[in-house]
C-alpha cells in the first residue's frame, strides 16, 4: 500500500544536539511538507518542497533545515538553534505542486522530546 | 490574512448523540478551499472533505455532514449518531488562492465519545 512513512515514532535527544527526522513517501507525490503540532494548537508549516532540489520556508522555519535530493524523501533536521524543539512533527504530501485544492496525505508523525 | 477559528476546544458526548463541530474562517479572497481533517490517537491526519468557495451545497457522507455558509463564513461539521470510533481531534483548514502549498489550520476540536 502506498503511504508516507515517518521514523522514528518517538525520538529523545539532549539539548544542543541536532536531530534528523525521516519522511519517505511512495505515492509519487511532487510536493512534500513538514508541520509542527503543539498541544492545543493547530498545525504550523515549517518547510515545504514542490519539486526535487527545491524547498521554501514556511511560517516557523527558524532552527530547522531540510533537503529534497529525491522525490520520495524529505528529511527534516532540528538544529540546536531551535529554542523549543519538543513537539509532534508531521510530514505530508500532495499529488500536485500546490496544496491549494489538493488534500494532504499525512504520515503518522514523530514525537520529539528534547531534555 | 487568513484565519480559522475552532472555538470548541473539547466536546464530550455519549454514543448515539449527534454532535456539531464549528468552524469559522476569515479570508479576503473570493476563491478558496476549506477542508476537514480527522486526527485519531494514532496521530496521522486523515482527509475528510474539501469544499471550494463557489460550492455552497451541503454534503452528506454516511453519518457525516457538512454545512457551508458563506454569509456567516462558517463550515460546520455534524456527526449523526456518534460512535466511539469517532473519538479524535478534528481540524478545519483554509487555503486561499495564490497561497500555493499552504494551509491555515484551526486549533482543532477534541471529540470524546463514550459509551
Amino acid at each position: 500500500d502506498g503511504g508516507i512513512t515517518q521514523s522514528p515514532k518517538y525520538l529523545f535527544r539532549k539539548e544542543g544536539q541536532n536531530v534528523t527526522l525521516s519522511c519517505e513517501q511512495n505515492l509519487n507525490h511532487d510536493a512534500m511538507y513538514w508541520y509542527r503540532q503543539d498541544p492545543g494548537q493547530g498545525l504550523r508549516l515549517i518547510y515545504y518542497s514542490q519539486i526535487v532540489n527545491d524547498f521554501q520556508k514556511g511560517d516557523i522555519a527558524e532552527g530547522y533545515s531540510v533537503s529534497r535530493e529525491k522525490k520520495e524523501s524529505f528529511p527534516l533536521t532540528v538544529t540546536s538553534a531551535q529554542k523549543n524543539p519538543t513537539a509532534f512533527y508531521l510530514c505530508a504530501s500532495t499529488t500536485t505542486g500546490t496544496a491549494y485544492n489538493s488534500p494532504l496525505h499525512f504520515g503518522n508523525g514523530t514525537r520529539l522530546t528534547v531534555t | 490574512a487568513q484565519k480559522v477559528t475552532q472555538a470548541q476546544t473539547e466536546i464530550s458526548v455519549v454514543e448515539k448523540e449527534d454532535v456539531t463541530l464549528d468552524c469559522v474562517y476569515e479570508t479576503r479572497d473570493t476563491t478558496y478551499y476549506l477542508f476537514w481533517y480527522k486526527q485519531p490517537p494514532s496521530g496521522e491526519l486523515v482527509f475528510l472533505i474539501r469544499r471550494n468557495s463557489f460550492d455552497e451545497q451541503n454534503e452528506i457522507s454516511g453519518r457525516y455532514s457538512w454545512n457551508f455558509q458563506k454569509s456567516t463564513s462558517s463550515f460546520n461539521f455534524t456527526i449523526t449518531a456518534s460512535q466511539v470510533v469517532d473519538s479524535a481531534v478534528y481540524f478545519c483548514a483554509l487555503s486561499e488562492s495564490g497561497t500555493a502549498s499552504k494551509l491555515t489550520f484551526g486549533t482543532g476540536t477534541r471529540l470524546q465519545v463514550t459509551l
